[in-house]
């Protein structure tokens, strides 16, 4: 069964503190890893799509990288701005097209 | 370029009613999902509608369905409502298969 395991469930950085956040997966032949971000009260916001292992994508602050077991979110230098939640997801090479959600890193950047 | 659109934004409803949200993808976009985000869990996947078909559900009870109009729009009925139902409720669409998925702001039903 695809599982998704999401770490640590919520983290507080001084403004400027770089941090990882990090994304175990079990799934049934990895199509795809997928990093979204999702503010309170909106719906999640596509940021990384990794495919294989060794692989890493960089957008601002943020760079995402994927091994064969997990995936980290670096957060380098990171502002108030990006507080939010950021989701992982897995998409599976066979059967539905459907993603796997993790429950989230809940992260608060505080000034 | 107008983004994924859900109404209505806020529903209540009391338990043993029907609710039924609707969604309406980005223009160009065949492929529609539903999720369910509760309270303190995940996305929990529902349904996946392609090309006006249902190509994929979730771990969800008969009693949620959907459908997919020819325009691609889709609608989510939750029959028999049971407080547990009380989520936000996201659709979302995509170009094609690649799982890149673009979001509406979601519907939050609670029941009572």
């Amino acid at each position: 069964e695809d599982q998704v395991t999401q770490s640590p469930e919520a983290l507080r950085l001084q403004e400027g503190e770089s941090s990882s956040l990090n994304c175990s997966y079990t799934v049934s032949g990895l199509r795809g890893l997928f990093w979204y971000r999702q503010d309170p009260g909106k719906g999640p916001e596509f940021l990384f799509t990794l495919y294989s292992a060794g692989e890493e994508k960089e957008k601002e602050r943020l760079k995402a990288t994927l091994t064969k077991k997990e995936s980290f979110l670096h957060i380098t230098a990171p502002k108030p701005e990006d507080s939010a939640t950021y989701l992982c997801a897995v998409q599976a090479e066979t059967g539905a097209n459907n993603l796997f959600f993790g429950t989230g890193t809940r992260l608060t950047v505080i000034p | 370029e107008a983004g994924v659109t859900q109404s209505p934004t806020h529903l209540i409803k009391t338990r043993g009613q029907q609710a039924t949200l609707r969604c309406s993808p980005i223009s160009g976009h065949t492929s529609v999902y539903w999720y369910q985000q509760a309270l303190g869990l995940g996305l929990q996947f529902l349904l996946w509608y392609d090309e006006g078909e249902e190509r994929n559900r979730g771990n969800f009870p008969p009693r949620f369905s959907g459908r997919q109009f020819p325009n691609y729009s889709s609608e989510l009925n939750v029959n028999a409502l049971e407080l547990e139902d009380s989520a936000l409720y996201l659709c979302a669409s995509s170009p094609d298969y690649t799982g890149e998925l673009f979001f509406g702001e979601g519907s939050r039903l609670t029941v009572l």
